[in-house]
């Protein structure tokens, strides 16, 4: 079946710029995660999921980045006024059932450039 | 808090020698362990994971890790090393939220 799918791939932004990162999860999972992985670097957990739940933002580096998932299978990930340090890579993934037990299906992510 | 350590950047083996990657976790309580590969410009593919049960754990395209308590370590193995291996690994653990390390590439030498 389908993987995890994220659109766009690359998006370039000036500063100042919003954006919008849009991830289909797998069909049917339950729980959704947003990962930032910069340059070098394992990813870093942003926010997850359960359903449309938002059940933690803890990794959330600002208040210009909000997520939402509101009818519990897209997501997609908004980040206002983007800076320079906001670039990076964007991954999610799926699970099919909640718990840090179930494996995370990742898509391909998307690379984001803030000049 | 909990952490999982790569203590390598890098690891270089000749193709077709054995292989290993090493993680090291610090987790309280019973450690979910995972490792996952990342190919360029691609998202992480899962290749096993530890829950509970047999220490050895066997995933996809021949890899295996050894899960052990006494010296928190989760260190990924392949008998016989493929260029094609060539890649990012991860390894990702915790207790109630999972982490990922941050990363050991591993380059195999025809």
């Amino acid at each position: 079946g389908a993987g995890v799918s994220q659109s766009p791939r690359y998006k370039v932004a000036k500063r100042g710029q919003d954006v919008a990162l849009r991830c289909d999860p797998i069909s049917g999972h339950v729980s959704l995660f947003w990962y930032q992985q910069a340059l070098g670097q394992g990813p870093e957990f942003l926010t997850y999921f359960q359903n449309e739940a938002q059940l933690d933002k803890s990794g959330l580096p600002s208040d210009r980045f909000f997520a939402e998932r509101p009818e519990g299978s897209v997501s997609t990930l908004k980040i206002q006024r983007t800076q320079q340090e906001d670039s990076a890579v964007y991954l999610c993934a799926s699970s099919l059932a909640s718990g840090p037990q179930e494996t995370q299906y990742f898509g391909p992510g998307t690379r984001l450039l803030v000049l | 808090a909990q952490s999982v350590a790569q203590p390598e950047d890098q690891v270089n083996v000749a193709e077709g020698n054995p292989l290993t990657v090493k993680c090291t976790y610090s987790v309280s309580g019973n450690p979910y362990l995972f490792w996952y590969v990342q190919y360029p410009n691609r998202g992480l593919q899962f290749l096993l994971k530890y829950i509970t049960g047999d220490n050895l754990v066997k995933g996809s395209y021949g890899f295996e890790a050894e899960f052990n308590k006494s010296q928190t370590s989760f260190h990924l193995k392949k008998p016989s090393a493929l260029v094609s291996d060539s890649a990012l690994y991860f390894c990702a653990g915790g207790y109630q939220k999972v982490t990922f390390g941050i990363g050991t590439k591993l380059q195999v030498i025809p």
